[in-house]
């Protein structure tokens, strides 16, 4: 089946530190690959996405890449900022559905400290 | 764009009545999603539309969840009766299909529901 597994959290930085989030898969033939990112008191906004091997998403300092040997997607980003704080879920799209659902990792929370 | 739409942005309500989430999507999108997301369980998919039509609908927890898309930009869904354990935060997404078809979904702001 389809699945996400992401590193739990949460996960507190100090402003300019560098993150990273681990993120791996577990799907059927070739999926594509995300991050979203959820403000407080907001909706899931799309970071970035990845739709084949090799492939890196690239966002606001946000990079992913699509690695399919280890079948992991980490999201980095060398300088977070306080206005980073936020939850980031991984998901993949599985062609098998239609590339019509999203299965989502459960979250990781965020908080950078000035 | 307006992007998704969804109204109540909150609402409170006592075990055993009816409540009603609505959604618009994108306009032009052919895909809308109804997710759940709760502290226990992460974020559930419920069910999916497309072009109006029901989809899946696997997620859906019980009969006392029911679902609707009677045209193209408004979908409802509908707990009844409601419990405790529905307290949560319900989320529409949308996404574009036919030639213009991607992967990438649109949320909402969300629907945060607490019954008392």
């Amino acid at each position: 089946g389809n699945s996400v597994t992401q590193m739990e959290g949460p996960v507190t930085l100090s402003e300019e530190a560098f993150l990273t989030i681990n993120c791996t898969y577990t799907a059927t033939g070739y999926p594509s690959l995300f991050w979203y990112v959820q403000y407080p008191g907001e909706g899931l906004q799309l970071l970035l996405k990845a739709t084949k091997a090799d492939d890196k998403g690239s966002n606001k300092g946000f990079e992913a890449t699509y690695r399919k040997e280890t079948t992991s997607f980490h999201l980095e980003k060398g300088s977070v900022q306080v206005s980073d704080s936020a939850v980031y879920f991984c998901a993949l799209s599985s062609p098998q559905t239609g590339a019509n659902n999203l299965f989502f990792g459960t979250g990781t929370r965020l908080t950078v400290i000035p | 764009d307006a992007g998704v739409i969804q109204s109540p942005r909150h609402e409170v309500t006592e075990m055993g009545q009816e409540v009603t989430l609505r959604c618009k999507p994108i306009s032009g999108h052919d895909y809308l999603f109804w997710y759940r997301q709760t502290m226990m369980r992460g974020l559930e998919l419920l069910i999916y539309f497309n072009n109006n039509v029901p989809i899946d609908d696997s997620g859906m927890p019980e009969d006392r969840f029911s679902a609707k898309m009677p045209n193209a930009s408004f979908s409802t869904l509908k707990i009844q009766p409601s419990e405790p354990r529905d307290s949560a935060v319900y989320f529409c997404a949308s996404k574009g299909g036919g030639l213009a078809n991607t992967d990438t979904q649109y949320f909402g702001p969300g629907t945060r529901l607490t019954v008392l």
